[in-house]
């Protein structure tokens, strides 16, 4: 029983490079979402796919991009990555019917130089 | 969403219960109040939510009082592996069910 999926797990990246991180769920859910966590604080929401085929942005969409591949795929593109861009990035999925939780991954740690 | 207010920190002895409150004074009727933890920069876990009634499961339960202004997390007997911030969400589900975390509780269990 996976769950959420997120790889990798870990990546250092230099200033300008470009990467897809990847979220694949197993547990069939409509909606999934990608949130970012910076050091000391709350998890924000980068941006966000109600269902398949629709992606809308969150809080703080700026440098990055997203793909729903299918309904358990969910990717995050950083086109030109910069050191605000640092962060810890976690995918989660949930269905949309009242009171269902969202399901959050272990989190991939980026690290921009 | 409504915002909500919880105290930065809290320490809790092993083996009692840990209260973590929450204000969400300006709650609707109609948004639900969840909570989350977070152990050491894991990915957020999931535990209990409520609209109106008291909630319990195996891992702690949920007091919402009357005119639904704030709540309560209990877990009846912390152990250590209780120590983690604590995220209190209200949230109002329908086309897209975002959460708004703040910067929660850090629960720290004391041997």
């Amino acid at each position: 029983n996976a769950g959420v999926t997120q790889t990798p797990k870990f990546q250092v990246l230099k200033t300008g490079q470009s990467m897809t991180l990847q979220c694949a769920q197993d547990m069939n859910h409509n909606s999934m979402y990608w949130y970012r966590q910076d050091p000391g604080m709350g998890l924000r929401l980068i941006y966000y796919s109600a269902s398949e085929g629709t992606t809308d942005k969150g809080e703080v969409p700026n440098g990055y991009n997203v793909s729903r591949l299918n309904k358990r795929e969910f990717s995050l593109r950083l086109e030109s990555a910069a050191p605000s861009q640092t962060s810890v990035y976690f995918c989660a999925s949930s269905d949309l019917q009242d009171g269902q939780p969202q399901h959050f991954g272990d989190g991939t740690r980026l690290s921009i130089l | 969403d409504a915002k909500t207010t919880q105290p930065t920190s809290m320490d809790c002895a092993e083996g009692r219960a840990a209260n973590l409150p929450c204000n969400h004074s300006t709650i609707s009727g109609n948004e639900y109040v969840y909570w989350y933890r977070q152990i050491h920069s894991q990915g957020p876990q999931y535990i209990i939510h409520g609209l109106k009634n008291n909630e319990t499961n195996e891992m702690a339960s949920l007091i919402i009082t009357e005119d639904r202004k704030s709540s309560t997390l209990i877990l009846p007997h912390a152990t250590l592996r209780d120590t983690a911030v604590y995220y209190c969400i209200v949230i109002l589900w329908g086309a897209t069910n975002k959460l708004i975390f703040g910067t929660g509780t850090l629960l720290a269990v004391q041997p």
